[in-house]
């Protein structure tokens, strides 16, 4: 089992919508967490930190669960530039720092 | 500089050839990180550095993959005798520690023939 799964998706919505996606993580110890979007052979760019109060950021919401081991990042009024692939991050420790296989977000006019 | 640079932006190497690639992380960053990205796969760790210590390498493949970073800066991975399968992007990213964002360079697109 991988340590950090994400849905691969695609996810393909209709702009205006909301969509949401979980990644879950095996390392109970974990101590920070990460959402990262990835645009076509372009390099990561970090989208927003997760903590354990959830926060938002605009139109994103990250949360996270520590008793089920999940984080999740919610897109609301989505728009067509919004249209990447998105990597969950999960840091245990200083060194081990691991990415989910992204899921893909296409968004529709 | 403003941003991690990676160089070359591209590379075709021939089967057994060795490769140097090379990061430019953004001043002041201790923390350095080398990830190989396979197509449709997230980026996979391959090593750590905080300034010139490599206190990780726990991610390399082979002993063909090699990094290092001696004065804490600028850090090169080598690769000698590249197969196939090491056809990849390799990303550098770097941070002011642990916690903190990454910043990931453009990478480097190494296409080995």
């Amino acid at each position: 089992r991988k340590e950090v799964e994400q849905d691969p998706g695609p996810f393909n919505v209709p702009e205006g919508a909301t969509v949401a996606f979980n990644c879950t993580y095996s390392n109970s110890a974990s101590q920070s967490f990460f959402w990262y979007r990835q645009d076509c052979r372009k390099e990561p760019k970090l989208l927003m930190s997760v903590y354990s109060s959830g926060n938002e950021d605009g139109r994103f919401t990250a949360q996270l669960n520590r008793a089920s081991q999940y984080i999740s990042l919610l897109i609301r009024d989505s728009k067509l530039s919004d249209s990447a692939t998105y990597l969950c991050v999960v840091q245990s420790s200083a060194s081990k720092i691991i990415f989910g296989s992204g899921t893909r977000l296409s968004i529709r006019p | 500089g403003a941003g991690v640079s990676q160089s070359p932006r591209y590379k075709v190497a021939k089967r057994g050839q060795d490769v140097a690639l090379r990061c430019d992380p953004i001043s002041g960053h201790v923390s350095l990180f080398w990830y190989q990205q396979a197509l449709g796969q997230g980026p996979e760790f391959l090593t750590y550095f905080q300034n010139e210590a490599q206190l990780d390498k726990s991610g390399l493949p082979s002993d063909r993959f090699f990094a290092e970073r001696p004065e804490g800066s600028v850090s090169t991975l080598k690769i000698q005798r590249t197969q196939q399968e090491d056809s990849a992007v390799y990303l550098c990213a770097s941070s002011l520690g642990a916690g903190n964002g990454y910043t990931f360079g453009s990478g480097t697109r190494l296409t080995v023939v």
